[in-house]
C-alpha cells in the first residue's frame, strides 16, 4: 500500500483565490510528521509546513496552513490568496521513525497553475 | 548561502564517463539522502546515510556509488550510466529524532548521452 496518496495530479487556481491540496497518508505508527514541499520548475524542494502526529492544532505558516484530520488520516495543504509565484509542484510527505534513522516517504505530487 | 548545497546544477555525460554528484549540508544534521526524480515519477530514495553509515540502499544499480565522508558532505558517484538514468538527483538532510524535518539542495540535473 502506499504511504502516501496525493489524488490530484494537476490543479487549477484563479490568482487571490483559496486552494486545497489533498494528501492521505498510511502508517500504523502512533509518532510520526507530516510535510509539504513545493517545487518550482528550477528543482529545489522547498520546505512549506509541518504538522506533528501529537499536534492538536492545525498548522500554519503564512498564508499556508495544513487540514489536519488524524482519524481520516489526511493532511490536505491550504493555499490561502494565491499568487502567481505559487505555480508549482506540491508535495506531501510523512516521516516515520521517533528515534534514531527517520524513514520519510512522498507523494506523487500536485501540479498547481495559478491562473491571472 | 542555503542550509543544503549541490554541484553541479547541471552535468552532461557520455555513458563511459565517471563524473560525481557533490552535497553539503551546514545545519548540523546527521543523516544525508539521495533521491532520484525522473519526468512524471514521484521521488525515489536511493541511498540513506545516518551518522555516516549507510543505512538503506533501495536496490540501486552498482554504476551508482555513494560516498559519505563525514557527516556534512555527500558524494554521488556516477560510471557507465544510461540514458534512462537521467533525472534530477536531490541531496537532502535530516536530523534524526521526532519533530525533525528533511531539507533538500536545489538538485543536480543529469542528463545521459
Amino acid at each position: 500500500a502506499q504511504k502516501i496518496t496525493q489524488t490530484q495530479p494537476g490543479m487549477f487556481v484563479q490568482e487571490k483565490e483559496a486552494v486545497t491540496l489533498d494528501c492521505t497518508y498510511d502508517t500504523s505508527d502512533q509518532s510520526y510528521g507530516l510535510f509539504w514541499y513545493k517545487q518550482p520548475s528550477s528543482g529545489e524542494m522547498i520546505f512549506l509546513i509541518y504538522q506533528g502526529s501529537y499536534d492538536e492544532q492545525n498548522a500554519t505558516e503564512g498564508r499556508y496552513s495544513l487540514n489536519f484530520q488524524k482519524a481520516r488520516k489526511s493532511a490536505n495543504l491550504v493555499i490561502s490568496a494565491s499568487q502567481l509565484g505559487d505555480s508549482a509542484m506540491y508535495f506531501c510527505a510523512m516521516r516515520e521513525g521517533q528515534w534514531g534513522f527517520n524513514k520519510f516517504y512522498f507523494g506523487s505530487g500536485t501540479k498547481l497553475n495559478v491562473k491571472p | 548561502e542555503t542550509g543544503v548545497t549541490q554541484t553541479p546544477r547541471h552535468l552532461v555525460m557520455g555513458m563511459t564517463n565517471k563524473k560525481s554528484l557533490k552535497c553539503e549540508q551546514h545545519l548540523g544534521h546527521n543523516a544525508m539522502y539521495w533521491y532520484k526524480q525522473s519526468a512524471k515519477k514521484p521521488l525515489e530514495l536511493m541511498f540513506v546515510y545516518s551518522l555516516e553509515e549507510r543505512v538503506e540502499n533501495n536496490s540501486v544499480p552498482s554504476r551508482f556509488s555513494p560516498e559519505c565522508p563525514n557527516s556534512s558532505h555527500l558524494f554521488l558517484h556516477l560510471h557507465t550510466l544510461q540514458p534512462e538514468d537521467s533525472a534530477l538527483y536531490l541531496c537532502a538532510s535530516s536530523q534524526a529524532g521526532p519533530g525533525n524535518t528533511i531539507y533538500f539542495g536545489e538538485g543536480s540535473w543529469l542528463t545521459v548521452v
